[in-house]
């Protein structure tokens, strides 16, 4: 069974571009969240999608967004970026997500972003 | 607001030791608790799952332990070795994962 891929696993980007990331979940798996972890703050919640729609959403700016496809496939998008965007991208697959009880949830290998 | 603590934030150990790491959360309105570890540079590899109506589960060397009641659980890794180094992070599941801060865990040879 395959795990939670993301996609690149590494970028570098100059203040004031707009990044694409992207998540595949585990098969079947319909919740897709994204964290973003830097060394300052830790792992914080960006936003959560379940079927296509936003469930769910964290204290970031409006510049981050995501979407999520038919398949579940997600994609995290960071626009006019910021130095302070450097960080590690991790998204996280689970058959029912937060606030759907007790379900497991796995993780990605992270995208690491780096802006310049 | 969720919060969660993590204590000790960095630990090394002989090889061959029991360890024990904490984790406190101050809104016991949780589905569930989840332990990781994550290696540098990596993602999270999930290690246990304790359900919000479960008190412990075990996977192999490690126990994990819930007290809703009191806001804490405790990652148990019985004889340690050097693989086992990494961070461990806990985290809370309500709406969204809230995470601890993580214990750097070394396990010396």
């Amino acid at each position: 069974k395959a795990g939670v891929t993301q996609t690149p696993r590494y970028l570098i980007k100059t203040r004031g571009q707009q990044v694409t990331l992207s998540c595949s979940p585990i098969s079947g798996h319909r919740s897709v969240s994204w964290y973003q972890q830097t060394p300052g703050q830790g792992l914080q919640f960006l936003f959560e999608y379940f079927s296509e729609t936003q469930r769910n959403k964290g204290n970031f700016p409006g510049r981050f967004s995501g979407r999520q496809f038919s398949n579940s496939r997600s994609e995290m998008n960071v626009s006019t970026l910021e130095l302070g965007d450097s960080a590690l991208y991790l998204c996280a697959s689970s058959a029912n997500g937060g606030g759907r009880g007790n379900t497991e949830a796995f993780f990605g290998q992270g995208t690491r972003l780096t802006v310049v | 607001k969720q919060e969660v603590t993590q204590i000790p934030a960095a630990l090394s150990v002989p090889e061959g030791e029991n360890l024990v790491l904490n984790c406190s959360f101050t809104d016991s309105a949780i589905y569930n608790l989840q332990w990781f570890r994550q290696d540098p540079g990596k993602g999270l590899t999930s290690l246990l799952l304790i359900q919000s109506s479960q008190r412990e589960q075990t996977s192999g060397r490690l126990n994990a332990s819930l007290d809703k009641s009191s806001g804490r659980s405790t990652l148990y890794i019985a004889a340690s070795q050097p693989g086992d180094s990494a961070t461990y992070l806990c985290a809370v599941m309500g709406q969204n994962f809230v995470f601890g801060p993580g214990t750097r865990l070394s396990v010396l040879p």
